[in-house]
């Protein structure tokens, strides 16, 4: 069962334009947010994060928009760049004991920024 | 550089062969995590440490599989009689409360 399901699984965009990636969840008790960028042959960088009492989020050309109701979150990059070109995962969480916030990932979107 | 390390960053090795790799995360961070990322997916949650106490093991798990974080500073994640479905990228992460902080990896090859 895909706790945390990504879409679309790749996206091309022209340099200036809004990207814009959405993942929905299934578990209520999910309660923060991150979303995490990955070059090839790199780990996943943290880009920014929300939790659900907070509709938008927003850091630099980076902002997540948030439907608790509807559980969904979605990422929007403003004036995309090709320096953007990436692979981005959604991901979720909830307290799990002893301190354990582990991450459920979704698939991943290959996004790819042209000139 | 004060972020988390991980090495290798790559390792071949024979089918049936043991690897041992070695996470270093961020120094003021508790909380330590290791995830397995096959090719076009997420990473998947493969065990937690809170200091030295390894707190969650995922069923992804496979008696194979053995993490330990001796002191609670770094942790090693070794894989015993390895098999061709093992072949992944390792990635290990520290947090010191929600946000989780990502290694570059450890790519393995099982041939």
């Amino acid at each position: 069962q895909q706790q945390v399901k990504q879409s679309p699984q790749s996206l091309i965009v022209q340099k200036g334009g809004i990207s814009i990636i959405n993942c929905a969840y299934e578990n209520t008790a999910f309660d923060y947010f991150p979303w995490y960028q990955q070059f090839p042959g790199k780990g996943p960088a943290l880009l920014i994060a929300i939790r659900p009492d907070v509709s938008e989020k927003k850091e630099g050309r980076f902002t997540i928009s948030f439907n608790k109701s509807a559980k969904q979150f979605s990422l929007h990059i403003m004036d995309s760049q090709p320096g953007d070109s990436a692979t981005y995962f959604c991901a979720a969480s909830t307290y799990s004991g002893g301190s354990n916030y582990k991450l459920t990932f979704g698939k991943g979107t290959l996004l790819t920024v042209n000139p | 550089d004060t972020g988390v390390s991980q090495d290798p960053r790559h390792k071949i090795t024979k089918r049936g062969q043991n690897v041992t790799f070695r996470c270093d995360p961020i120094s003021e961070h508790n909380r330590l995590y290791w995830y397995r990322q096959t090719l076009g997916q997420g990473p998947e949650f493969l065990t937690y440490f809170q200091n030295e106490a390894q707190l969650e093991k995922s069923r992804l798990l496979s008696d194979r599989f053995s993490a330990e974080r001796p002191k609670g500073s770094f942790s090693t994640l070794e894989i015993q009689r390895t098999e061709q479905g093992d072949s992944a990228m390792y990635l290990c992460a520290s947090s010191p409360g929600r946000d989780q902080y990502f290694g570059p990896g450890t790519r393995l090859l099982v041939l």
